[in-house]
């Protein structure tokens, strides 16, 4: 089975505050690659960042950070010292050999002033 | 370069209409995708397709037709709406589908069946 667990359905943070969203998921690939995209308020779809299963080094660009432990299927996102502009809805997907990408339930984040 | 386009942004529908929802692209992609999103439930795939007359199933294919005829348009026919299909619509592309490509999103179609 595949799947993709987004546990946390809102966070809150005062602006400033560190932020991390939580991803879980479950396949019987050995090769499979993880996603994060950003839907800021006006709807679209944003790319974020990939990660191959093979690649468990962690990632930083700017104040958004990534952490993927395959031990625990996780692939978690950090967002440093955030930001109002960064209230969105923030979705992890997986993307299997059977060319489909299957998403989150996703994590609606607000960043208060 | 448009990008991924899709047409209409609103639309109403009555239970038991038809309607078809258009999803264009300029970039060539083999790869296309529709997915809808409801609230809670993320993105699901209802049909994809991996080049000109050539599609399959997603996740939740009832009630929606697709074809591709070229490689530019993939467009999603809903046959008899449905209330349960009210839903915002992303159609998706990407150059090939591999494990490793990123997806390219349209604007999204918020569709409301009475």
């Amino acid at each position: 089975a595949q799947k993709v667990t987004q546990a946390q359905t809102e966070i809150s943070v005062v602006e400033k505050e560190d932020v991390t969203l939580d991803c879980v998921y479950e396949t019987r690939d050995t090769t499979y690659y993880l996603f994060w995209y950003k839907q800021p308020p006006s709807g679209e779809l944003v790319f974020l960042i990939r990660r191959n299963s093979f690649d468990e080094q962690n990632e930083i660009s700017g104040r958004y950070s990534w952490n993927f432990q395959k031990s625990t299927s996780s692939f978690n996102f950090t967002i440093t010292a955030s930001q109002v502009v960064d209230s969105a809805v923030y979705f992890c997907a997986l993307s299997r050999a059977a060319r489909q990408l299957t998403f989150g339930s996703g994590t609606q984040l607000t960043v208060l002033p | 370069n448009a990008g991924v386009t899709q047409t209409p942004k609103f639309q109403v529908l009555k239970t038991g209409q038809s309607m078809t929802l258009q999803c264009a692209q300029d970039m060539n992609h083999e790869y296309m995708s529709w997915y809808r999103q409801d609230p809670g439930m993320g993105l699901r795939l209802i049909h994809y397709s991996v080049g000109a007359g050539i599609t399959d199933q997603g996740e939740v294919p009832n009630g929606y037709n697709v074809s591709r005829s070229t490689t530019e348009d993939f467009p999603l026919r809903l046959l008899s709406a449905a209330p349960s299909q009210t839903s915002v619509y992303f159609c998706a592309s990407s150059y090939r589908f591999e494990r490793s490509s990123e997806q390219f999103f349209g604007p999204g179609t918020r569709l409301t069946v009475l």
